[in-house]
């Protein structure tokens, strides 16, 4: 019940394509979900989040779409650029100080110039 | 990097050595958090604590221990390596922001055990 699925596992797209990645949670008691990007020998970075009470976050290219009846959400990036591949982690946490947040397992986005 | 640093940044060591990763932060942030991060298993938290002398376990602790004897310092030790932990370990803090609170990692230690 603590786990953040996640696919794919590696995604491949066109520069300008759109690149989606998607995550499944079944706690409910989840009310915060951050995406992560790494680039290789790098830490991950926080890029975007939202919460379950809005459906849609967007940040420039950057878009989390949430369905909390169907306890799944997604990353979409507009436009892919050769300087998004990276590895994304999409996770889940309660808000409290406490909480801990739970990973999803990364997807290899790799952009083809 | 939310003033984190993290040294050694890369080692190798002997089976049945112990080694201890230091996670140094300059922001006073009062939780620290210790992962690994390992092919197909994502990030997994070892440790964590939430202030001087105060710490807890998490996911993966089996083989681990962690002291905070200074707030802008979490050491993680491995009593005796095994391979099994060759991986890359994060350090991580956590700030508030709004109503949630947002975690920030460091740039990481390479550890290979051999």
């Amino acid at each position: 019940q603590q786990q953040v699925k996640q696919s794919p596992q590696s995604l491949i797209v066109q520069k300008g394509g759109i690149s989606i990645i998607n995550c499944a949670y079944e706690n409910t008691a989840f009310d915060y979900f951050p995406w992560y990007q790494q680039f290789p020998g790098k830490g991950p970075a926080l890029l975007i989040a939202i919460r379950p009470d809005v459906s849609e976050k967007k940040e420039g290219r950057f878009t989390i779409s949430f369905n909390k009846s169907a306890k799944q959400f997604s990353l979409h990036i507009m436009d892919s650029q050769p300087g998004d591949s990276a590895t994304y982690f999409c996770a889940a946490s309660g808000v409290n100080r406490d909480d801990k947040i739970i990973f999803g397992k990364g997807t290899r986005l790799h952009i083809l110039p | 990097d939310a003033g984190i640093t993290q040294s050694p940044r890369h080692k190798v060591t002997e089976t049945g050595t112990p080694v201890t990763l230091r996670c140094h932060q300059t922001e006073n942030h009062r939780y620290m958090y210790w992962y690994r991060q390992d092919p197909g298993h994502g990030l997994r938290l070892i440790h964590y604590s939430y202030g001087v002398k105060d710490t807890d376990k998490g996911e993966v602790s089996d083989g681990y221990s962690v002291s905070r004897s200074k707030t802008e310092d979490f050491l993680l030790t491995l009593e005796s390596a095994t391979s099994s932990q060759t991986s890359v370990y994060f350090c991580a803090i956590s700030e508030v922001a709004g109503f949630v609170y947002e975690q920030y990692f460091g740039p990481g230690t390479r550890l290979t055990v051999t």
